[in-house]
This record gives C-alpha cells, sequence and structure tokens, in this order.
C-alpha cells in the first residue's frame, strides 16, 4: 500500500516564476492537506481540499492556489514566486471524518527560489 | 483560534537517559492533540495522538504523553533515549468537530549525546 507521494523531490526556480507541486494520498484517503515548512520552522498550514473544492485556508495569499482531482491527487500552485517561498511543502493526506483522524504526510518537496 | 507552544527548540539527554519534550496549547474548545517526529530530509511521521478518553497516551518507539487540562499541557515522554531518538519534535492541536486544520509548534529537536 503506497503511501503519500510527492513530486518532484527538489525544485528550483527564479523570483516571479510559477510552480507546480504534486501530490497523490495515501488509498483510500479523500482529503488532501498542504503545509509550507520554512527552514527550522514549524509546518504552517496552507489550504485542504476535499470533494474537489477548497474546504480551508491558512493565512497565505492569494498566490497560492490549489486543485483536487477526481482521483483525490493534489496540486499546490505558487505564482510570482518570492524569495520566501523557499521551503519544504509538505503534503498530508486523511479521511475527512473531522478532527482527531490523522494525517500521514509525504516526504516534501523542497522549493528553492533565487 | 488555536496555538501550540514547544518550550526549548534545542534539547539534549544522554543515551539511556530520561526525555521530556514539553507543549503546551491553546484551544478555545476541546484539542485533539499530537505528537510528530520529522527526520532529517523527510517528512512527519505520528508518534501518538489523544483524541478523547485515557489522558495517558502510548505511542510508537516507546514515548507517551499525557494530557493535562488544568495545565494545558501534553508533554511528550521516554524513559530512556536512544541514539536513532534523535529527530525534531513537533507538538500539533486541532479542534474537535471541525475540519483537520492542524496547528503545529516550531519544534524541538532532540540530540541524544552517546
Amino acid at each position: 500500500d503506497a503511501g503519500v507521494t510527492q513530486s518532484p523531490t527538489h525544485l528550483i526556480k527564479t523570483r516571479g516564476q510559477q510552480v507546480t507541486l504534486r501530490c497523490s494520498p495515501k488509498s483510500g484517503h479523500d482529503t488532501v492537506s498542504w503545509y509550507q515548512q520554512a527552514l527550522g520552522q514549524g509546518p504552517q498550514f496552507i489550504f485542504q481540499y476535499y470533494e474537489e473544492e477548497e474546504r480551508q485556508r491558512g493565512n497565505f495569499p492569494d498566490r497560492f492556489s490549489g486543485h483536487q482531482f477526481p482521483n483525490y491527487s493534489s496540486e499546490l500552485n505558487v505564482n510570482a514566486l518570492l524569495l520566501g517561498d523557499s521551503a519544504l511543502y509538505l503534503c498530508a493526506s486523511s479521511l475527512a471524518a473531522g478532527g482527531g483522524d490523522e494525517q500521514y504526510f509525504g516526504p516534501g518537496t523542497r522549493l528553492t527560489v533565487t | 483560534a488555536q496555538s501550540v507552544t514547544q518550550l526549548g527548540s534545542h534539547v539534549s539527554v544522554s543515551e539511556g537517559a530520561l526525555v521530556l519534550l514539553r507543549c503546551n496549547y491553546s484551544s478555545s474548545v476541546p484539542p485533539y492533540l499530537f505528537w510528530y517526529v520529522q527526520y532529517p530530509n523527510q517528512g512527519l511521521q505520528l508518534l501518538l495522538k489523544y483524541t478523547t478518553g485515557a489522558t495517558l497516551v502510548k505511542g510508537i518507539n516507546g514515548f507517551e504523553a499525557e494530557f493535562k487540562k488544568s495545565e494545558t499541557s501534553f508533554h511528550l515522554t521516554k524513559p530512556s533515549a536512544h541514539m536513532s531518538d534523535a529527530a525534531e519534535y513537533f507538538c500539533a492541536v486541532t479542534t474537535r468537530g471541525g475540519y483537520q486544520k492542524v496547528t503545529f509548534g516550531t519544534g524541538t529537536k532532540l540530540q541524544v549525546i552517546p
């Protein structure tokens, strides 16, 4: 049973460019959450997708957008990249049963903006 | 609103000594509480969680944590540290009945000295 997978593993982009990160949830999971983890910090919640809709959003600008596909996989898009967007981006999947259910995390995508 | 405070960004213990990582939370409603571990260049792995019931929670790798409502604490302990415990540990909180927006602490890096 494959866990949460993310691609690519590493990515280097230039300021002002756009980037798309991808996530496949654990088998049987229908909810995907995205987190940004800056160096030396805890993960910060970006948003969560369920039934192809954004269900909740953290304190991130509109440059951060996402999508969920019918097979529950998800994409995170970041436009007009800033140096401060350099971070590890984590995807987590779970069942849509509300708080208390374990979120399974992928290994992350390391984004470097130069 | 919910928040987590982890006391001590770095903790060093000798191999075989007690591990104590501190976490205090703030939540306007009864919380669900988690401890995650992150090894270098990897995603997060759930150690244990508190939802309801018994306030002493046992997790993987010999870790346990006790939910103390009166102290709003959820400290993580392990009786005897092993070299393989060296990693970063994150305390996290979410709220019951809502969607799984998880708020993480800033993390505690555990060093185990041989």
